[in-house]
């Protein structure tokens, strides 16, 4: 059974801070998604990975794949009050599901 | 495009009482899911559909849950008779085909159920 962890749950940071969430998966997956959550929000998508060694960069965030470690990172720099938000990962196994299985995901708070 | 769209936003109803929550996927999207979210447990799948067709309900958590989607632009998730623990946000999301360029779900604003 595919299990996907993140850590850490919850992030408290200033900003102008850099800080990295990971996302670890227990079994192969061909492509791995970030999606961030505001408070009382749907989920929108930031990034889509599809392959080993991916690295996606929008703004402030950037999200890379190690299919081999079975981890992906979402990397914050100098944070900002606007991407405080709940980050969550989801992937998606190789036996041609279309199912998610997402991870337990991280609230970010960045203090002004 | 109007995105995926979920009726009601906000269901409060008495437990025992039958719940319909609805959803209208992306036009051209062929998978549909249905997932439900709490504190307690994140993001829990309870069922997807591939072009109308159910395939897996594995997470549907028992025989008071209930998905149907009659047509390509129309999917109920039922749940009758209620419970206090099903209080929870039901998210449909839609997926469009393989070779489309993007691969992700799209969301709809959610439904935020509350039996009491």
């Amino acid at each position: 059974e595919l299990k996907v962890e993140q850590n850490p749950l919850f992030l408290s940071m200033q900003e102008g801070k850099n800080y990295t969430i990971y996302c670890n998966y227990s079994t192969t997956s061909d492509r791995l998604y970030w999606y961030r959550q505001d408070p009382g929000k749907s989920l929108e998508s930031l990034f889509v990975l599809l392959s080993n060694g991916a690295v996606k960069q929008e703004g402030r965030l950037m999200a890379s794949l190690d299919t081999k470690a079975r981890l992906s990172t979402l990397h914050i720099t100098a944070a900002v009050h606007d991407l405080s938000a709940t980050y969550f990962c989801a992937v998606v196994g190789t036996s041609g599901t279309y199912k998610y299985i997402f991870g337990t995901g991280t609230r970010l708070k960045v203090l002004a | 495009d109007a995105g995926v769209i979920q009726s009601p936003r906000h269901e409060v109803t008495e437990m025992g009482q039958e719940v319909t929550l609805r959803c209208k996927p992306i036009s051209g999207h062929n998978s549909l899911f249905w997932y439900r979210q709490t504190m307690m447990r994140g993001l829990e799948l309870l069922i997807y559909f591939n072009n109308n067709v159910p395939i897996d309900d594995s997470g549907m958590p028992e025989d008071r849950f209930s998905a149907k989607m009659p047509n390509a632009s129309f999917s109920t998730l039922k749940i009758q008779p209620s419970e206090p623990r099903d209080s929870a946000v039901y998210f449909c999301a839609s997926r469009g085909p393989e070779g489309g360029g993007y691969y992700g779900y799209t969301f709809g604003s959610g439904t935020r159920l509350t039996v009491v």
